[in-house]
């Protein structure tokens, strides 16, 4: 099974610091995907990659971009972050029809 | 727009009882159905997936699927209190390989 990692557990930035959330994956799996999760909201998707250098936005990809130079990382980048960014990040790689393994997240808090 | 549909919950029974999960989801091309466990703080894990109708067990937990009235459930037998989480149902559509998430049912195990 694949193992996904996400660098940091819990990160705390400033507001309009530039942030960067990794995740990697120990597989060859093309489809990788960053969602966010706020109590009451679910999971919503921000970008997703099928290959290197290729992405699609998803649901609410505003104030986000993302970065695939290598197919086992998959980078979320937050241009000038906000306290409306704080959140749980969540790194998923998709298995197929197997589902998505998820990484262990990210708590980020914007003050 | 593709949806799924749970309810939030909580969803409250005592320990030793049979936990019911729903979900119902509105693509009929769905293919793949899976549910995740995830407890509070913590990343997604998947606990089920099935693809074709019927049941399917796997220990104390059965899904099952029927796409004629594209509904989904989760039986969790003998509940324990560490079962308490939050359970989400996700769906494949068709040639996608992103999966589609309910909001979540809080299942709370009274001891």
């Amino acid at each position: 099974d694949v193992k996904v990692t996400q660098s940091s557990r819990y990160l705390v930035k400033r507001t309009g610091e530039k942030v960067f959330l990794e995740c990697v994956q120990d597989m060859d799996h093309e489809n990788m995907f960053w969602y966010r999760q706020d109590p009451g909201l679910g999971l919503r998707l921000i970008y997703f990659s099928y290959d290197v250098k290729m992405k699609e936005k998803g649901d609410i990809p505003e104030g986000y971009s993302v970065s695939r130079e290598k197919k086992e990382r998959f980078s979320l980048i937050l241009e000038s972050a906000s306290t409306n960014q704080t959140s749980m990040y969540l790194c998923a790689v998709s298995r197929g029809a197997y589902g998505y393994t998820f990484g262990s997240g990210t708590r980020l808090t914007v003050v | 727009q593709k949806e799924v549909e749970q309810n939030s919950g909580p969803l409250s029974v005592p320990e030793g009882a049979i936990a019911s999960l729903n979900c119902t989801y509105s693509d009929r091309g769905s293919q793949s159905f899976f549910w995740y466990r995830q407890y509070s703080g913590k990343s997604p894990e998947l606990i089920m997936s099935i693809y074709s109708n019927g049941d399917k067990e796997d220990g104390r937990f059965t899904a099952q699927l029927n796409k004629a009235s594209q509904y989904v459930s989760l039986l969790i037998r003998d509940s324990q209190p560490s079962d308490s989480a939050t359970y989400l149902c996700a769906v494949k559509p068709g040639a996608t390989n992103k999966l589609i998430f309910g909001t979540g049912t809080l299942l709370a195990v009274q001891p």
